[in-house]
């Protein structure tokens, strides 16, 4: 069965700081996707990044980087000198290879302090 | 940029109406979801729809939802006879097929009172 842990319920960091959120997954499928979305106090949930199980290379995108290892099961989410707008909950979420449903982890809160 | 789009933004309604919400995906995609958010919790998946017929529903979507395609543009959900417990954030999403990143709506707020 899917399953993504997000272990971190809430963190809070000082402005600047770097921060990683942490994402576990489980599946038994050989290919699956994986994805972070960041859902801002407005509620709209913003796609940030979409990996397949193939690809294990690190992406970096500006301040946010994405680490995926398949041999723990895990696709963290850096943030480097983070910003108060940061500030929001991210879901890491899986899916299954042409099984587009997408299950969601139960979410990170990240506050960023000024 | 194209994006998918939900009205109303908030619903208020009693306990027992029935609600329509209602969503546009973006105009080339062919899979269209319902999602769904109680406030605080995690996003959970309700129903997928393709080529007009549902093509996955989890067990939360039970007799009381129905989905629907009504012309070329527009994918509603309705809920016959609304909860307390139905009230959540209600998320549309549309891809262009299951290899393509799920494009998200900004989400209809719906108040069961």
């Amino acid at each position: 069965a899917q399953k993504v842990t997000q272990a971190q319920t809430e963190i809070s960091v000082v402005e600047k700081e770097d921060v990683t959120l942490d994402c576990v997954y489980e599946t038994r499928d050989t290919t699956y996707y994986l994805f972070w979305y960041k859902q801002p106090p407005s509620g709209e949930l913003v796609f940030l990044i979409r990996r397949n199980s193939f690809d294990e290379q690190n992406e970096i995108s500006g301040r946010y980087s994405w680490n995926f290892q398949k041999s723990t099961s895990s696709f963290n989410f850096t943030i480097t000198a983070s910003q108060v707008v940061d500030s929001a909950v991210y879901f890491c979420a899986h899916s299954m290879n042409r099984d587009d449903k997408i299950i969601f982890g139960k979410g990170t809160r990240l506050h960023i302090l000024p | 940029e194209p994006e998918v789009t939900q009205t109303p933004s908030h619903q208020v309604t009693q306990m027992g109406q029935e609600v329509i919400l209602r969503c546009v995906p973006i105009s080339n995609h062919l899979y269209f979801y319902w999602y769904r958010q109680i406030l605080g919790q995690k996003v959970e998946f309700l129903v997928s729809f393709y080529n007009n017929e549902i093509s996955e529903k989890s067990e939360i979507f039970d007799d009381q939802f129905s989905v629907e395609r009504p012309d070329g543009s527009n994918f509603t959900l309705k809920i016959r006879s609304t909860k307390l417990e139905d009230s959540a954030m209600y998320f549309c999403a549309s891809t262009d097929g299951p290899d393509s990143p799920l494009h998200f709506g900004n989400g209809t707020r719906l108040t069961v009172t």
